[in-house]
């Protein structure tokens, strides 16, 4: 199984709540990438980073936030958590791989209930 | 939007039948990769085909690229048990950042 790992795995939380997604690879991957995805439906980039110190919003507008101190380590926040935010949210990594093949490494996912 | 676009949403077959699932996509692509996700978890890469390849194989899988059409096959060979998964094509435009579809559901009955 894939070294990068997610928690918690499932979470209910109230309206209101600052929440946090953990997520850390132990592969030394320089490129990190947090997915939204509801049931059914298709995966929707809503952030990544190419390396420490570095964050972009993907493709999908959204009102969270990470951060990347760190190689290992790309934590998802949000402040107020409302039921619009209920989802399944992964986490990947990846290395260019050679002729610069970009092949994803995902976690196991955050399993996201906002009541 | 999103890249590719899966077909059929939802495929149900009998063990040791094959599995036939298609891709499209809108825009030049670098390559064109399968991933595999099994119920409540992530994302299994699967196999990769570039651009200016036609067919690949590994294992039981098979992925042609047409990139006239736009379009990929993914063939699963001799479906087992195991195979029971939702299938997603992602392409890679060579700015680092996969695009995926919605995923095509595939049962396999024993």
């Amino acid at each position: 199984e894939a070294d990068i790992y997610q928690t918690p795995r499932y979470l209910v939380i109230g309206t209101g709540k600052k929440i946090t997604l953990e997520c850390s690879q132990t592969m030394g991957h320089d490129k990190m990438y947090w997915y939204q995805q509801d049931p059914g439906m298709e995966l929707h980039l809503i952030h990544y980073s190419y390396g420490v110190n570095s964050t972009e919003k993907g493709d999908l507008s959204s009102e969270s936030t990470v951060s990347r101190i760190r190689t290992e380590h790309f934590p998802l926040t949000l402040e107020s958590a409302r039921p619009s935010h209920t989802s399944q949210y992964l986490c990947a990594s990846s290395e260019s791989g050679i002729r610069g093949a970009n092949v994803l490494t995902f976690g196991a996912g955050s399993r996201l209930t906002v009541l | 939007s999103q890249q590719g676009e899966e077909d059929p949403q939802a495929l149900s077959i009998q063990e040791g039948e094959n599995a036939t699932m298609n891709c499209s996509y809108k825009t030049s692509i670098n390559n064109l990769q399968w991933y595999r996700q099994n119920s409540g978890r992530g994302l299994v890469h699967l196999i990769l085909i570039r651009s200016n390849e036609r067919e690949k194989h590994s294992g039981r899988l098979r992925v042609t690229l047409d990139t006239s059409k736009k379009s990929s096959s993914l063939l699963i060979t001799a479906s087992r048990a195991a195979d029971t998964a939702s299938y997603f094509c992602a392409t890679d435009g060579n700015d680092y950042k996969l695009s995926f579809g919605a995923g095509t559901t595939v049962t396999v009955r024993a």
